[in-house]
């Protein structure tokens, strides 16, 4: 079952362009999460924004939730060429579910 | 500190053979997780671990997939035996506590890329 979405599914931008990518989910969530994945490594956790949380930020990571649109999008200002990689968003399957669900990510390439 | 380490990295079967992944977690780390992504999609969980025992197993292939946490440590995911559809890359990630959900920030190994002929 997949509960997270992103959009775009691909993503190509100029070097200190913004990036924006967007996650659609189902059912009501607890939590969210963003990880990157760089070609052939593993996931690296990036921000985890609960429900009662409308922003976060890290560095030049900014990640949004709004659970009345059911959606969280995730904004990297001022990009490089290091951020190209694949983003993922992570959630609950749902309230009270002790599952975890990883949308298919968007796959972000940034241009020199 | 170090990370969760995976072993090996690549592996390569003809299909109705058996293969095992290792995975050795972050010391502490009470929870640990086995996911199958494979190529152009996202990490699908396969079985998560609270120390040693199952918490969740509800999509692994039990006619075919195996896995066991010795000890609440190490664990090892078999593949017996393995299908073509299998061929992707197995993560094994670790996190503190496992409160379940999206709740605990989870940290990943490099994964075992398997191929199967």
């Amino acid at each position: 079952s997949q509960q997270g979405e992103e959009d775009p599914q691909a993503l190509s931008i100029q070097e200190g362009e913004n990036a924006t990518m967007n996650c659609s989910y189902k059912t009501s969530i607890n939590n969210l999460q963003w990880y990157r994945q760089n070609s052939g490594r593993g996931l690296v956790h990036l921000i985890l924004i609960r429900s009662n949380e409308r922003e976060k930020h890290s560095g030049r990571l900014r990640v949004t939730l709004d659970t009345s649109k059911k959606s969280s999008s995730l904004l990297i200002t001022a990009s490089r060429a290091a951020d190209t990689a694949s983003y993922f968003c992570a959630t609950d399957a749902g309230v009270g579910d002790d599952k975890i669900i990883f949308g298919k990510g968007t796959r972000l390439h940034i241009l020199p | 500190e170090a990370g969760v380490a995976q072993s090996p990295r690549y592996k390569i079967i003809e299909k109705r053979q058996s293969v095992a992944f290792w995975c050795n977690p972050i010391s502490g780390h009470a929870t640990l997780y086995w996911y199958q992504q494979i190529l152009g999609q996202g990490p699908k969980l396969l079985i998560q671990f609270q120390n040693n025992g199952v918490v969740d197993d509800s999509q692994l292939p039990k006619d075919r997939f195996s896995a066991e946490r010795l000890k609440g440590v190490d664990s090892t995911l078999k593949i017996q035996p393995a299908k073509l559809e299998d061929s992707a890359v197995y993560l094994c990630a670790s996190s503190l506590e496992g409160r379940g959900g999206a709740s605990d920030i989870q940290y990943f190994g490099a994964g075992t890329r398997l191929s199967v002929l």
